[in-house]
C-alpha cells in the first residue's frame, strides 16, 4: 500500500476560516516537507520537519514520528490559499514519499 | 535572483520524436531533480542527480534520461515520446545538508499528441 497517505482530497473553505490536513506514514519517516502547488503550478515549499511543530504566519505544522503522521493547519484562511497541497516524507533512504495531494478551495 | 528555471514552458510534439527540456538552479544547490505530475496531480520522482550519484527510478522508461554539464543543470531528454510522456514536468533542487527543502521550478507542460 501507499506508504504516505494525505487526506482530505479535497476541503473548501469560506475566507476566515480554518482546518487542517493531514498525512499518514506506514513506515517510520525521518522528515516531512509540505507544499503548496498555486494556480500557476509553481511548487512551493512551506515547511521542512524533521520533529515537532513550525509555525510561519497562519499555517502551523506538526511532524510526530512515533505516532507517523503530520499535520499542516490553515486558520483565517485567504483566497490566496487555494491550490493544492502536498506532504513529502523523507524515508530512511533520503527518498521522498509523497502524498497524493489535497484540493484547498477557499470561497469569498 | 536565486531560483529554478525551466524551459520550455510549453512543448506540444507528436508520437516519436526526440524532446529536451532544460532545468537550470541558481541556488548553489548540489542536488537536482526531475519529477513527473499526470494529469491527476500524483507526483513521481524519476530521477535524482548530484556529483556523485544518479539514482533513477527503476518505474521510469529507458527513452527517459537525464543529461547534466555542470550541478547546476540537469536537462530532461526523452528519445521518443508516447502519448503517456504528456504530462507537466518538475525540476527541483536540494542542498545536501540536514534541512534539503526541495526548491522546484515552474514546470514544462509536454502534450504528445
Amino acid at each position: 500500500g501507499d506508504q504516505v497517505e494525505q487526506s482530505p482530497s479535497a476541503l473548501s473553505l469560506h475566507e476566515g476560516t480554518g482546518s487542517a490536513l493531514r498525512c499518514n506514514f506506514t513506515t517510520t519517516m525521518r522528515a516531512v516537507q509540505w507544499f503548496q502547488q498555486n494556480s500557476r503550478g509553481s511548487l512551493i515549499n512551506l515547511f521542512y520537519l524533521a520533529s515537532g511543530t513550525k509555525e510561519n504566519g497562519r499555517l502551523k505544522s506538526t511532524f510526530n514520528s512515533k505516532e507517523s503522521y503530520s499535520t499542516l493547519h490553515i486558520r483565517d484562511a485567504q483566497l490566496e490559499d487555494s491550490g493544492t497541497y502536498f506532504c513529502a516524507a523523507e524515508d530512511s533512504n533520503y527518498q521522498l514519499i509523497w502524498g497524493s495531494g489535497t484540493k484547498l478551495i477557499i470561497k469569498p | 535572483e536565486t531560483a529554478v528555471f525551466q524551459t520550455p514552458n510549453y512543448h506540444v510534439t507528436q508520437v516519436g520524436n526526440e524532446v529536451s527540456f532544460n532545468c537550470k538552479q541558481t541556488l548553489g544547490h548540489d542536488t537536482m531533480y526531475w519529477y513527473k505530475q499526470d494529469s491527476k496531480k500524483l507526483l513521481k520522482i524519476m530521477f535524482s542527480y548530484n556529483n556523485k550519484q544518479l539514482i533513477v527510478n527503476e518505474t521510469v522508461p529507458r527513452r527517459f534520461s537525464p543529461q547534466s554539464s555542470d550541478k547546476a543543470h540537469l536537462n530532461l531528454r526523452i528519445k521518443s515520446v508516447e502519448p503517456e510522456d504528456s504530462a507537466v514536468y518538475l525540476c527541483a533542487s536540494s542542498a545536501w545538508d540536514r534541512e534539503d527543502t526541495q526548491y522546484f521550478g515552474p514546470g514544462t507542460r509536454l502534450l504528445v499528441l
